[in-house]
């Protein structure tokens, strides 16, 4: 059972608009950043979003993030075949102080 | 170019021990916290332990802890973690990451490709 909570799967058509959803409590979302990490098939994590809206450069502006209160969305507009992937929520927990990650969101384009 | 490039995994008997290096290049080794986060196969991203940029401070996931430790020598930009009585579950692929910030990182901002550890008699 993953600290953070993200839904097991999501998907979409080519071109729409998709949000990944990510629930924690006052001692990690509530209180700390949240960044969010693409995984691509059979590839290592990738850093897609930091500090609760931030790209990395080379991150497409069709990522983008978002908080509030003690939940986190990333939504993923234009949606791509090359988008097919897994995506992790994280943020560094006080109460546990250490990181806490999502259990994954596993987005198919359909 | 920020790279990560782990080594040391293996097969390893239940109650084993190995040691997972870490050797950085491209980046300040000496100014950045490190962090280890590992994946069961199949399954999520599970952290398990950071090392500050000096190495004074670190901090364990709770699964780990009293097992593992982590350790860095900043003059061969060198990641390790020691991981020892091994379990079946401990069982994934060990990925470095660099973190931003010199204490406990900010975020995981790039990663290696990561070294496979397979606990099994």
């Amino acid at each position: 059972q993953s600290v953070l909570t993200q839904p097991p799967s999501a998907s979409g058509t080519p071109g729409q608009r998709v949000t990944i959803s990510c629930s924690g409590s006052s001692s990690n979302i509530g209180s700390k950043t949240v960044n969010w990490y693409q995984q691509l098939p059979g590839a290592a994590p990738k850093l897609l979003i930091y500090d609760d809206t931030q790209r990395p450069s080379g991150v497409p502006d069709r990522f983008s993030g978002s908080k509030s209160g003690t939940s986190a969305s990333l939504a993923i507009r234009g949606l791509q075949s090359e988008d097919e992937a897994d995506y992790y929520c994280a943020a560094w927990d006080g109460s546990l102080n250490g990181w806490v990650f999502g259990g994954g969101t596993k987005l198919t384009v359909l | 170019e920020v790279q990560l490039l782990e080594s040391g995994g293996g097969l390893v008997q239940p109650g084993g021990s190995l040691r997972l290096s870490c050797a950085a290049s491209g980046f300040t080794f000496s100014l950045y916290a490190m962090s280890w986060v590992r994946q069961a196969p199949g399954k999520g991203l599970e952290w398990v332990s950071t090392i500050s940029s000096s190495g004074g401070t670190t901090y364990y996931a709770d699964s780990v802890k009293g097992r593992f430790t982590i350790s860095r020598d900043n003059s061969k930009n060198t990641l390790y973690v020691q991981v020892n009585s091994l379990r079946a579950e401990d069982t994934a692929v060990y990925y470095c990451a660099k973190n931003v910030g010199a204490k406990r990182g900010e975020y995981f901002q790039y990663w290696g490709q990561g070294t496979l550890v397979t606990v099994s008699s």
